[in-house]
């Protein structure tokens, strides 16, 4: 149980377009997803928080205009990397957390973004 | 204000020896501590978690972990290291609702 999904797993694009990512809960419902990035040999970095029908908390320093996020259901959260550059090339990951166990977060395999 | 240290960047021991990694935490509100193991270019795997109760968790992989409150450490041990343990391991608090995660350390396993 507590499976996350991502996809795409690997994405190459080029400088300029947009980007979705996709994070589903597979089979439980998750009241909340998080999206972090990780940059090589570092560690995560939060992004934003979501919350299924409400509009994302970012952190402070992520461009809102830049990361659309939308949590349109209790299963699918995306994150809208728009106009790609080659600085956004990272690894992208979120998670996601059940009503009923909000202090352990299920986490996504991952998606490795290259903007070319 | 809350934060997560782990001590050591790298980490290397010889297949067979006893792994320790090091992770000091603050926290204004009790913590839920975890450990978390990455392979390259996957996600995160939850190896254990302290919540409340017992301080010694066990988790897969044979990893366990002490949650003590008066050091306020959550290091990470392996009796023997094997081959496959070596991997990056960050570990994380959440104290609210925010988890915070460590630097991270990668541990290297000689043979």
């Amino acid at each position: 149980g507590a499976v996350v999904s991502q996809h795409p797993s690997r994405v190459i694009c080029k400088s300029g377009t947009s980007v979705k990512i996709e994070c589903r809960s597979l089979d439980f419902q998750a009241t909340t997803m998080f999206w972090y990035r990780q940059f090589p040999k570092k560690s995560l970095m939060l992004m934003a928080t979501s919350n299924e029908g409400s509009k994302a908390t970012y952190e402070q320093g992520v461009e809102k205009d830049k990361f659309l996020i939308n949590h349109a259901s209790l299963t699918l959260s995306t994150l809208t990397v728009t106009s790609a550059h080659p600085e956004d090339s990272s690894f992208y990951i979120c998670s996601a957390v059940s009503e009923g166990a909000i202090n352990e977060q299920f986490f996504g395999p991952g998606t490795r973004l290259t903007v070319l | 204000a809350q934060s997560v240290t782990q001590l050591g960047s790298h980490v290397s021991v010889s297949e067979g020896a006893l792994v320790l990694l090091r992770c000091n935490y603050s926290s204004s509100v009790p913590p839920y501590l975890f450990w978390y193991v990455q392979y390259p270019n996957q996600g995160l795997q939850l190896l254990l978690k302290y919540t409340t109760g017992a301080t010694l968790v066990k988790g897969i992989n044979g990893f366990e972990a002490e949650f003590k409150k008066s050091e306020t450490s959550f290091h990470l041990t392996k009796p023997s290291a094997h081959m496959s343990d070596a991997a990056e391991y960050f570990c994380a608090l959440t104290g609210g609702f925010k988890t915070i995660f460590g630097a991270g350390t990668r541990l290297f396993v000689k043979a």
